[in-house]
């Protein structure tokens, strides 16, 4: 069973530059997440996504950053203008439970590592 | 009071010892928790996950959770350096079922 890919696994910008994450989840897993993970802290949850709808987004500091999963599959996580303190790790997960629930297991992808500059 | 906290360590052991690491979390409502490790420059993996009170044994790992005192721990018996990894405790929020993660306590077996 293929797990779940991101890409780029590295990118370097400027601050005030634009990056685009992406992420195709495990199939058949109606629930996605992207996590930011500082270095030295635990990941913090961005967005969860249950199929194409949002299901949380309270952390997410929308007047910079923006997240999509028009088809209910693969998704894209965008930063507009980055500033220093976006540098981290974005890791996109998935899982096969439904909102509402225990959230069960989180199959993580391997991360976009950003750095600005 | 932070959601989740861990000593951030490092924890460090010798080869063959018991590493026990610790968890405690604020929301009294909590009914499932999640140990995740994390191998410097990968991604978090599940090891361990505890829904009830008392023990619960997977090899040489054995999750510990208290929820009169809120704690959390995970013991691994017979460390290997293979083991040397940042451990995560996770909590879902009862208000909105995300998973919270706490700091990570990093953890270093020497052979």
């Amino acid at each position: 069973e293929a797990g779940v890919a991101q890409s780029p696994r590295y990118k370097i910008i400027e601050k005030r530059q634009s990056v685009a994450f992406w992420c195709n989840p495990i199939s058949g897993h109606a629930t996605l997440y992207w996590y930011q993970q500082i270095l030295g802290q635990g990941p913090k949850l961005l967005i969860q996504f249950q199929n194409n709808g949002v299901v949380d987004d309270s952390q997410l500091p929308k007047d910079r950053f923006s997240a999509e999963r028009l088809k209910g599959v693969d998704s894209t996580l965008k930063i507009q203008p980055a500033k220093l303190e976006d540098s981290a790790v974005y890791l996109c997960a998935s899982s096969s439970h439904l909102a509402g629930g225990p959230p069960g297991e989180l199959f993580f992808g391997e991360g976009s590592r950003l750095t600005v500059l | 009071q932070k959601e989740v906290e861990q000593n951030s360590g490092p924890l460090s052991v010798p080869e063959g010892a018991i590493a026990s690491l610790n968890c405690t979390y604020s929301d009294r409502v909590s009914q499932s928790f999640f140990w995740y490790r994390q191998y410097s420059g990968k991604s978090p993996e599940l090891i361990m996950s505890i829904y009830s009170n008392g023990d619960k044994e997977d090899g040489r790992f054995t999750a510990q959770l208290n929820k009169a005192s809120q704690y959390v721990s995970l013991l691994i018996r017979d460390s290997q350096p293979s083991d040397s990894a940042t451990y995560l405790c996770a909590v879902p929020s009862s208000n909105t079922g995300k998973l919270i993660f706490g700091q990570g306590t990093t953890l270093q077996v020497k052979p």
